[in-house]
């Protein structure tokens, strides 16, 4: 069955570097999505992505964030200056552009800023 | 603005018995869609059911089912005859007109031998 990739699965790194997390969607899927959720709370929305742009973005998705599709099958979320509050895991999910309207999530990256 | 409340926190039980995860719902679109997700210990999320905010037919799935109810503008799922494997955290989530999934702050089940 085909599935949502992450990687790294585990990332640390320290406070104002760059990092970038990658997510290979489902294959078919169009519309694509950001999550985090900081340990031991709800899983919050940052962003959606459709036809190559931002379709939605929470109030979390500050400048310090992007995202972008640089091929038919990754997805990235980078932070440009990491800060100690954005340690957390990062869930990237994607959603099939007709049919059911559920969002499929890949396993997690977990971000780690010392 | 959209919001889903799940009341309990932490549910504790021992195996085989039945338990019921609340979830509550606010939104003003009249079109939604809600979700069950489950997040096991191992921590990826795994999607359990849709529903459709025009379908209010309840489900059953095995020993998990869902009852639906706009009235009271909630999503309720009970796990019948619990099992070890059930324990893991559970969110309930909304989306209306936006893109976006909206979390409850989950319920963490505790299923004992």
């Amino acid at each position: 069955e085909p599935e949502v990739t992450q990687t790294p699965s585990h990332q640390v790194t320290q406070m104002g570097q760059e990092v970038i997390l990658r997510c290979v969607p489902i294959s078919n899927h169009l519309y694509f999505y950001w999550y985090r959720q900081i340990l031991g709370q709800k899983v919050e929305f940052l962003v959606s992505f459709y036809n190559n742009e931002i379709s939605e973005k929470s109030e979390i998705f500050d400048d310090q964030f992007s995202v972008e599709r640089p091929d038919g099958s990754n997805f990235t979320l980078k932070i440009r200056s990491t800060k100690l509050e954005d340690s957390a895991m990062y869930f990237c999910a994607s959603r099939a552009p007709t049919g059911p309207k559920e969002q499929y999530f890949g396993p997690g990256t977990r971000l780690t800023v010392t | 603005a959209q919001k889903v409340t799940q009341a309990q926190t932490e549910i504790s039980v021992v195996e085989k018995e039945d338990v019921t995860l609340d979830c509550v719902y606010e939104t003003r679109d009249t079109t939604y869609y809600l979700f069950w997700y489950k997040q096991p210990p191992s921590g990826e999320l795994v999607f359990l059911i849709r529903r459709n905010s025009f379908d209010e037919q309840n489900e059953i799935s095995g020993r998990y089912s869902w009852n639906f109810q706009k009235s009271t503008s909630s999503f309720n799922f009970t796990i019948t005859a619990s099992q070890v494997v059930d324990s893991a955290v559970y969110f309930c989530a909304l989306r209306d007109s936006g893109s976006r999934l909206t979390f409850g702050e989950g319920t963490q089940l505790t299923v004992n031998p």
